[in-house]
């Protein structure tokens, strides 16, 4: 089962910060936090991943507690192409092969 | 940039039937996978693999599939009797390395078993 708990839905107004939440208070020191998107039943797509400092790229910020129990995705101007279902998911570090293990993921609607 | 290319987009097939999936890994990426999801379910992991052998597979991933990277460029998952629940949606994804990077996923392919 995933580690990771989110909300089952949330709206953004498009143009506003888009601010996904997501709950991992059992995951070990050595597990990332991914965060995957899939538009509309296309392949999921990386958007981003941290471990315990906050992160940025050209697609999102990740916001990671200090305690590492949450994180938080931000799309800092949201627009229409946005909506899709975000997976947070937490990686082992552990070397070699993994296997991503998705949830139901948090379906945002961006409303014009 | 950089994409994992799958074909066919869709294929429909006779229950009983075999059918072969194809992929075409990021050319310079070393580990390679195969997820499905039903219409309307989550994302599931079937298989990984990595040089040249199964690194991990799911209990989803029985003596039905089979995975294969015949060639330098292609990464095949094949199914040899369909069964009308392995109708889905499948996804090829590939890594430059284990562990710590992204995974980029395929398109998919969307199997129908009628």
């Amino acid at each position: 089962d995933a580690k990771t708990t989110q909300p089952p839905s949330m709206d953004c107004a498009e143009g506003r910060a888009a601010n996904l939440p997501c709950n991992h208070s059992t995951i070990s020191g050595n597990e990332y936090v991914y965060w995957y998107r899939q538009i509309h039943s296309q392949g999921p797509q990386y958007i981003i991943h941290g471990l315990k400092n906050n992160e940025t790229n050209e697609m999102a910020s990740l916001i990671i507690t200090e305690d590492r129990k949450s994180s938080t995705l931000i799309l800092p101007h949201a627009t229409l192409r946005d909506t899709a279902v975000y997976y947070c998911i937490a990686v082992s570090s552990g070397a070699g092969s993994y296997q991503l293990t998705f949830g139901k993921g948090t379906k945002l609607s961006v409303i014009p | 940039e950089p994409e994992v290319t799958q074909t066919p987009s869709h294929q429909v097939t006779q229950m009983g039937q075999e059918v072969i999936l194809r992929c075409v890994p990021i050319s310079n990426h070393l580990y390679f996978y195969w997820y499905r999801q039903i219409l309307g379910q989550k994302v599931e992991f079937l298989v990984s693999f990595y040089n040249n052998e199964i690194s991990e597979k799911s209990e989803i991933f029985d003596d039905q599939f089979s995975v294969e990277r015949p060639d330098g460029s292609n990464f095949t998952l094949k199914i040899r009797s369909t069964k009308l629940e392995d109708s889905a949606m499948y996804f090829c994804a590939s890594t430059a390395t284990g562990g710590w990077t992204e995974a980029f996923f395929g398109q998919g392919t969307r199997l129908t078993v009628v």
